[in-house]
């Protein structure tokens, strides 16, 4: 059974630093690219960022609101994804979700999302 | 705000067809690949349609998907209550290394 089990969310002071994980099992997370991917409550969906495989050289990239602030990183020996949160502000606030993006392919996993709240 | 452009909101009676369209520009849905995602209150995002007008295993074939130039859409028929939800289309952005949704379209059945 393929799964995808964020943790790590709560609540942090504005200019904080909190650090997500992802723990994915059921599919070969290293030939995957991995993305984050926000909600803040009641808006839309924004991409975070994406890490791509071990085949793409763990390349990165990040949405620019995030920039310089957040850091992805994977483990592929223990099936892992992770998100550092630095220099948080009150508009991070969001429920931030671990995903297998569709490349061209019907494969498209989403966890079940962790809550990050900014406040202080 | 969003770089990809939906109406914030559709609606429909059962068993019409529903179009939610999805605006962009020549560096995100004018080269690259489209796909639209359905989202219900407090759950995650399930893919409805990748690479433009594929439809994934187990997705109703009353869904589809069709892009030309920088536009996409969604097409919905045989509206259904169950098919009230929000939906976003998303693409890759060349110009900004990065990927963009658009602001979603809330679908209502009437």
């Amino acid at each position: 059974e393929v799964q995808v089990v964020e943790s790590g969310g709560g609540l942090v002071q504005p200019g904080g630093s909190l650090r997500l994980s992802c723990a994915v099992s059921g599919f070969t997370f290293s030939d995957h690219y991995m993305d984050w991917v926000r909600q803040a409550p009641g808006k839309g969906l924004e991409w975070v960022g994406r890490t791509r495989s071990r085949a793409k050289s763990y390349t990165t990239d990040y949405a620019a609101s995030v920039k310089g602030r957040f850091t992805i990183s994977r483990d592929d020996s223990e099936s892992s994804l992770y998100l550092q949160l630095n220099s948080l502000k009150i508009e991070d606030t969001a429920t931030y979700y671990c995903v297998s993006p569709s490349i061209d392919e019907g494969f498209d996993v989403w966890g079940q999302g962790t809550m990050v709240t900014v406040s202080s | 705000q969003y770089v990809l452009t939906q109406p914030p909101s559709a609606s429909g009676t059962p068993g019409q067809r529903v179009t939610i369209s999805c605006s962009g520009s020549s560096s995100n849905i004018g080269r690259s690949s489209v796909y639209w995602y359905q989202q219900f209150p407090g759950t995650a995002p399930k893919l409805l349609i990748y690479k433009n007008d594929q439809r994934p295993s187990g997705v109703s074939d009353r869904i589809s998907g069709s892009k030309s130039g920088t536009s996409a859409s969604l097409a919905i028929s045989g509206l259904r209550s169950e098919d009230e939800a929000d939906y976003y289309c998303v693409a890759w952005d060349d110009s900004l290394s990065c990927r963009v949704f658009g602001g979603g379209t809330k679908l209502t059945v009437l």
